[in-house]
């Protein structure tokens, strides 16, 4: 099956750094991968959308600025969470679009911003 | 957009009972829906799927039903067993560029 891997699993930094967290798709390609953010006992909250090649798409009230997105290969999306503060701590997931339009979530990443 | 409203958000049962999660949506262009389980702390895991050309399918202790008109689809687990507790979450698609709606996600309780 299409096995989506996500790193680091869990980050701790201090306010001011930043925190780049990579999504590969390790037996497909993937043009396209999406960034969630999850905060406790909520559902997943779509960040954008990476688009292999081009700029990411955000949502609404999504800082591009803040989260940068690179999605440089078919089977590499990275998010950049700059100058983070506290706020930012929280559950980012990705994901990517396997065969038959099947969505598979990368295992998360835990951010703590001290 | 798209919306979509998931009931209920906490749902607690006894181990062998039923337990049924309801999900209404609001574009009736739509046409996958997916069901994910997740376990605390731990990614989404795709379970169960459906289309919009199926009314019904079924794997083993789960299933899925579609009901187009009404705009609304519902997970089924029969003889509920612990490691059923998880937060189950639905989804709706048009498909195509695949930009699925989650719904609020509903946490499962299987009493021992």
């Amino acid at each position: 099956g299409a096995v989506v891997s996500q790193h680091p699993s869990w980050v701790i930094c201090k306010s001011g750094t930043s925190v780049k967290i990579e999504c590969r798709s390790l037996d497909f390609q993937a043009t396209t991968m999406f960034w969630y953010r999850q905060f406790p006992k909520q559902s997943l909250m779509l960040m954008a959308t990476s688009n292999e090649g081009s700029k990411a798409t955000y949502e609404q009230g999504v800082e591009k600025d803040k989260f940068l997105i690179n999605h440089a290969s078919l089977t590499l999306s990275t998010l950049t969470v700059t100058s983070a503060h506290p706020e930012d701590s929280s559950f980012y997931i990705c994901s990517a679009e396997g065969r038959g339009e099947k969505l598979f979530f990368g295992s998360g990443t835990q951010l703590s911003v001290l | 957009g798209e919306n979509v409203e998931q009931h209920p958000s906490t749902l607690s049962v006894q181990e062998g009972d039923s337990a049924v999660i309801k999900c209404t949506y609001s574009d009736s262009a739509s046409n996958y829906f997916p069901w994910y389980k997740q376990e605390l702390g731990k990614r989404p895991q795709l379970i169960i799927d459906i289309r919009s050309n199926v009314g019904e399918k079924k794997d083993q202790r789960i299933a899925v039903t579609l009901n187009k008109t009404a705009k609304h689809f519902s997970l089924h687990i029969t003889e509920t067993q612990p490691e059923d507790s998880a937060v189950y979450f639905c989804a709706a698609s048009k498909g195509g560029s695949y930009i699925p709606t989650f719904g609020r996600g509903t946490s499962l309780i299987v009493h021992p």
